[in-house]
């Protein structure tokens, strides 16, 4: 069975610039996250979806990130525009319908804001 | 709010030392904590579990257990091995399906 994948591995971009994140749960899992990683530093949560829709989406720092899960499979991470403090790893999970408990981690994508 | 502090790293060990990751939290209700485990290169990966307080989660010869009492859930493997060098990440769920972490401590152990 095929993990969450994250596509770019590494992005790097200027200040300004816009870039989108994607993310591929495992198959079949209704629940998918957002996470991120700033400077060495905690993993916060940012939002979780439910098929297509947004559950809680309280840990998203501000409007220029923009989520979506069209059709409730992947999902895309946008950054319009983006700022220094952007920079960081950004994870994605996901979790079958109803064991909430056991969040299936993506390997992450390096974003690298200059 | 919930929290979770780790001890600062990284920890540097021998090959078949004691390995302890201090972790404590602040939470609200009765969370199910967790620890993860990022190897080079690899998205995290659920390590161990637990619940409810007192129990022990264990895997790969790595064990935790749930202290409500001093809020804890310390990493503790009594022989470390070079192929366990990674950053572990103590967590915390309060049921809101938003995974609370600590800022990760790294291991690295030498031959």
């Amino acid at each position: 069975e095929a993990g969450v994948t994250q596509f770019p591995s590494h992005s790097v971009i200027e200040k300004g610039q816009t870039v989108t994140l994607r993310c591929d749960p495992i198959s079949g899992h209704d629940n998918l996250y957002w996470y991120r990683r700033v400077m060495g530093k905690e993993i916060k949560f940012l939002l979780h979806f439910v098929k297509e829709s947004k559950q809680d989406e309280s840990g998203m720092p501000n409007n220029r990130f923009l989520a979506e899960r069209t059709g409730g499979t992947y999902s895309t991470l946008k950054v319009q525009p983006a700022e220094l403090e952007d920079s960081g790893v950004y994870f994605c999970a996901s979790s079958q319908t109803g064991r909430t408990d056991t969040q299936y981690f993506g390997p992450g994508t390096r974003l690298t804001v200059l | 709010g919930n929290s979770v502090t780790q001890m600062e790293g990284p920890v540097t060990l021998s090959e078949e030392a004691f390995l302890t990751i201090n972790c404590t939290y602040t939470a609200t209700g009765y969370p199910s904590l967790f620890w993860y485990v990022q190897y080079p290169g690899e998205g995290l990966q659920l390590l161990l579990k637990a619940t409810k307080a007192d129990d022990k989660g264990s895997n790969k010869g790595f064990e935790a257990t749930y202290r409500k009492e001093t809020t804890s859930f310390h990493l503790e493997k009594g022989s470390v091995q070079v192929s366990d060098s990674a950053v572990y990440f103590c967590a915390l769920d309060t049921g809101r399906r938003a995974l609370t972490f600590g800022s990760g401590t790294r291991l690295q152990v030498q031959p």
